[in-house]
């Protein structure tokens, strides 16, 4: 399986600051047909968990574009530009290229 | 909107069966647009794609667990379901049905989650 790395676990930051977590694939994620499927997820505590962002950069519906995601091959990136309280939860990295798709150990954003 | 149910016993003894349901509402499970899923999470831990089924029945399963685990759809009833078999603690977790697109939307992860559904193995 594609084993997906988070970087940093836990991630303080100050209400208002930026806030980025690293993910590294152990292959790349570059599909035949020319797309990347590297997704992010945010996890509220007690809530489900909730896609943010498909195929590496597009946002789902609703998300604020505070949020956005980068990156290509094995190394991608979340961004959050300026961080809100509702934006306390665990976020994944996930990977779709192969099957089966797998997630990131999972980086928890809290506030200092 | 599409919304998604999880339901099943809680507590399941070791060597049994885990079987849920997951049924869906404000959309059919029958339109072929969708893929539908079951992914764990364990206490404290990540999350597992466990595998996924589409309308007509093909399945796709994690192969970590594909000796255990049989997915099925029951569309009459908009639902479908996951059996796990052999349990041991280690399958211990919260259980979520989720969507995804159809095709290479599976690939895109899933876009509805259920509200998850604690499963304890314990005799």
């Amino acid at each position: 399986d594609v084993v997906m790395t988070q970087s940093p676990l836990s991630l303080p930051v100050t209400l208002g600051q930026p806030a980025s977590i690293s993910c590294r694939s152990s292959q790349s994620l570059v599909y035949s047909d020319g797309n990347t499927y590297l997704n992010w997820f945010q996890q509220r505590p007690g809530q489900s968990p909730r896609r943010l962002i498909y195929k590496v950069s597009n946002r789902d519906s609703g998300v604020p574009d505070r949020f956005s995601g980068s990156g290509s091959g094995t190394d991608f990136t979340l961004k959050i530009s300026r961080v809100e309280a509702e934006d306390v939860g665990v976020y994944y990295c996930m990977q779709g290229t192969h099957w089966p798709g797998t997630f990131g150990q999972g980086t928890k954003v809290e506030i200092k | 909107q599409v919304q998604l149910q999880e339901s099943g016993p809680g507590l399941v003894k070791p060597s049994q069966t885990l079987s849920l349901t997951c049924t869906v509402s404000g959309g059919s499970i029958s339109s072929g647009d969708y893929y539908w899923s079951w992914i764990r999470q364990p206490p404290g831990k990540g999350l597992e794609w466990i595998g996924y089924i589409y309308y007509s029945g093909s399945t796709y399963y994690n192969p970590s667990l594909k000796s255990r685990v049989t997915i099925s759809v029951d569309t009459s009833k908009n639902q479908f379901s996951l059996k796990l078999s052999s349990v041991t603690a280690a399958d211990t977790a919260v259980y979520y049905c989720a969507r995804s697109g159809s095709g290479y939307g599976a690939m895109d992860g899933m876009d509805v989650w259920g509200q998850g559904t604690t499963v304890t193995v314990s005799s």
